[in-house]
């Protein structure tokens, strides 16, 4: 079965501070991954996707990650910022067959002070 | 945003009560999913469908039942609602065949069992 873990349960950063957001997952075959967001009091979104191809994903508002096969590791990065990017964020893992399962991860609270 | 309307929004229930959540999509997608959101345990699925009449359970199927007699509609279900069912409900709905298997999300229903 898959797994995904998100090591950091709350993150608070200053504006302009660089972000790194953890996700190790666990599944012996070929993944998509994916890492959604969820502002408050809202729906998730998604920020970037990997399905093959390039490791380092770039998504939308400055948002990238990068895949390490090696590491079974997908984190998210940013490199400056912003009040507005305060919200929760899920890292998840799909198997590539057809099955279309998505397992989460518990998710990180970001807070960003101004 | 992707066409998916949840209902109710919001409802309070008592113990023991029968509830049904609704999720209606417009987009023709052949996957829907009913996903549960608590702290500390992120997203997790609770039943999801692969085409009409056909479903399947997911990690936290107890207690739950889902209905799908139409493409569009995803029905949610909850046989006698218990206190530890209070949780906000998001479903979700996918298509193999494009978009690379992203899921996109409803805009929730906050349930509450008293």
């Amino acid at each position: 079965a898959q797994s995904v873990s998100q090591h950091n349960h709350h993150v608070i950063l200053s504006e302009a501070a660089s972000l790194e957001l953890g996700c190790n997952y666990s599944y012996g075959g070929t993944v998509n991954l994916f890492w959604y967001v969820q502002y408050p009091g809202q729906h998730l979104q998604l920020l970037l996707k990997y399905f093959s191809g390039d490791p380092l994903v770039k998504g939308i508002k400055g948002f990238e990650a990068e895949f390490i096969k090696s590491k079974f590791s997908f984190n998210l990065r940013k490199p400056s910022v912003q009040w507005s990017d305060t919200a929760e964020y899920f890292c998840a893992v799909k198997n590539s067959g057809g099955y279309q399962k998505v397992t989460f991860g518990t998710g990180t609270k970001l807070q960003v002070i101004p | 945003d992707a066409g998916i309307t949840q209902s109710p929004r919001h409802k309070v229930t008592e113990t023991g009560t029968p509830v049904t959540l609704r999720c209606h999509q417009t987009e023709n997608h052949r996957y829907m999913y009913w996903y549960r959101q608590d702290p500390g345990h992120g997203l997790r699925l609770i039943h999801y469908s692969y085409g009409v009449k056909d479903t399947d359970k997911g990690e936290v199927s107890d207690g739950y039942s889902v209905s799908r007699s139409k493409t569009e509609d995803f029905l949610l279900t909850l046989e006698s609602a218990t206190s530890s069912q209070t949780s906000v409900y998001f479903c979700a709905i996918s298509e193999p065949s494009g978009r690379q298997n992203e899921q996109f999300f409803g805009p929730g229903t906050r349930l509450t069992v008293l």
